[in-house]
């Protein structure tokens, strides 16, 4: 099945120490996207990359870095200059990030990552 | 970015419609219109989403008003897996990007 994967669901670490969110997707979508949300808020856009090789700074980017080696993969490092790191870690993918379809295709979201920093 | 206004919450009765309101009367001529909805703990899923004419497909019914300033979702028969957060979203073709509010949380009472 086609699909995105995040791993682990749960995740711990201690202040200080940096810690990288795994999202893979099968789907051979373009983009791919790093979401970050708060209890009872909406969803706020880290980074995100529209193709291989490039990536763009979201509303929040602070504190976190990417990388988009691979088509399937674009994984999140959490550091330790973000100060409020515990939250609820969203990644998603369209079929295209850019071009007159970008506003229309579906953007396909994981199941997420809930880290706490302890 | 524009932006857009929900209510916090709703109601609904099972098996009832439930109609979900929508402002957003900074939206530009080239943005369309999205909804997704999330359930507990999970990723946000797609509903539907439109530019200028209403909408339907097998989850729901999207409604635009003809100046564009407002959208309903229109959940025709709500059952209790479709209590959730809904957004809706003005998405521009620039970056694909989706702006996310608060949203709507959904209660379906049985």
């Amino acid at each position: 099945d086609g699909g995105i994967t995040q791993s682990p669901k749960y995740l711990f670490r201690k202040e200080g120490q940096n810690v990288t969110l795994s999202c893979e997707q099968n789907l051979n979508h373009d983009a791919m996207y790093w979401y970050r949300q708060d209890p009872g808020q909406g969803l706020r856009l880290i980074y995100y990359s529209q193709i291989v090789n490039d990536f763009q700074k979201g509303d929040i980017a602070e504190g976190y870095s990417v990388s988009r080696e691979k088509k399937e993969s674009f994984p999140l490092t959490v550091t330790s200059a973000q100060k409020n790191p515990t939250a609820f870690y969203l990644c998603a993918s369209t079929p295209m990030g850019i071009g007159d379809r970008a506003s229309t295709d579906t953007q396909y979201f994981g199941p997420g990552t809930r880290l706490t920093v302890l | 970015d524009a932006k857009t206004t929900q209510p916090n919450s709703m109601e609904s009765n099972e098996e009832e419609p439930v109609h979900l309101p929508c402002n957003h009367s900074t939206i530009s001529g080239t943005d369309y219109i999205h909804w997704y909805r999330q359930l507990p703990s999970q990723g946000p899923e797609y509903v539907i989403h439109g530019l200028t004419s209403n909408v339907n497909n097998r989850m729901a019914s999207l409604a635009i008003a003809e100046d564009r300033k407002s959208s309903t979702l229109i959940l025709h028969r709500a059952t209790l897996r479709d209590a959730a957060v809904y957004y809706c979203i003005l998405r521009s073709g620039n970056t694909g990007k989706l702006i996310f509010g608060q949203g709507t949380t959904l209660q379906v009472k049985p």
